[in-house]
């Protein structure tokens, strides 16, 4: 089966960089997408990495690497508000059928 | 406006009962979804749906019926709800994706279910 498998909570300290990794058990993949859900919020868009490689949006990147089955969202510069729970997920390509890895808390210290 | 919403947010019911949640998209997207989220573990694909007559089995469609009665509206049913049951459930959309561009879902804003 499809997994995709992620640390539960991070912990960084407020203007420093964070690495939140993502390696997955699956075949036959579109590629690799990023989700930012708040608290009591519904997950919004990060980012998708469809080929290897560095992604930047901002002060957001992703990384993927088909060949290691990894991935990773690196947050800079960061800010309290980026508290938050990240998913990864896939879609696959044989059914369509979209994964998400449990989630990744970061939490943010002052 | 809200380009995804769900009715109802919040909804308590008992063991048995049938419950239905309504998902529409002002988005113009063909793809919906229903997802269900449980505390650590994630999103999980209860079923998915690419037009209206093109319905999928997710990952966890057990106990769950859809209906796609619109290309804008995707509801999910509970034909007798059970406590394991109680989580926030999500509708999202999406374009058609081929394997080029961003694969983007849109999420509406949950709606919490309690089965006692």
């Amino acid at each position: 089966g499809q997994s995709l498998e992620q640390p539960s909570e991070v912990t960084a300290v407020e203007g420093a960089i964070v690495q939140i990794n993502c390696t997955y058990q699956t075949s036959g993949f579109y590629g690799l997408s990023w989700y930012q859900q708040h608290d009591g919020g519904a997950p919004t868009f990060l980012s998708y990495n469809a080929l290897d490689g560095l992604e930047e949006t901002g002060r957001f990147s992703s990384f993927l690497s088909r060949s290691d089955s990894y991935g990773y969202l690196l947050l800079q510069e960061l800010q309290m508000k980026d508290s938050a729970s990240y998913f990864c997920a896939v879609r696959g390509a044989r059914d369509d059928k979209i994964i998400f890895g449990k989630g990744t808390r970061l939490h943010i210290l002052p | 406006d809200a380009d995804v919403t769900q009715t109802p947010r919040n909804r308590i019911t008992k063991t048995g009962k049938r419950i239905m949640l309504e998902c529409s998209q002002t988005k113009g997207h063909d793809r919906m979804y229903w997802y269900r989220q449980d505390p650590g573990l994630g999103l999980r694909l209860i079923y998915y749906s690419f037009d209206v007559k093109d319905i999928n089995k997710g990952e966890i469609s057990d106990g769950y019926s859809v209906s796609r009665q619109a290309q804008a509206k995707f509801s999910l049913s509970l034909e007798s709800a059970i406590p394991n049951q109680t989580a926030l459930y999500f509708c999202a959309t999406s374009k058609p994706f081929s394997g080029r561009g961003t694969d983007t879902q849109y999420f509406g804003p949950g709606t919490r279910l309690t089965v006692l």
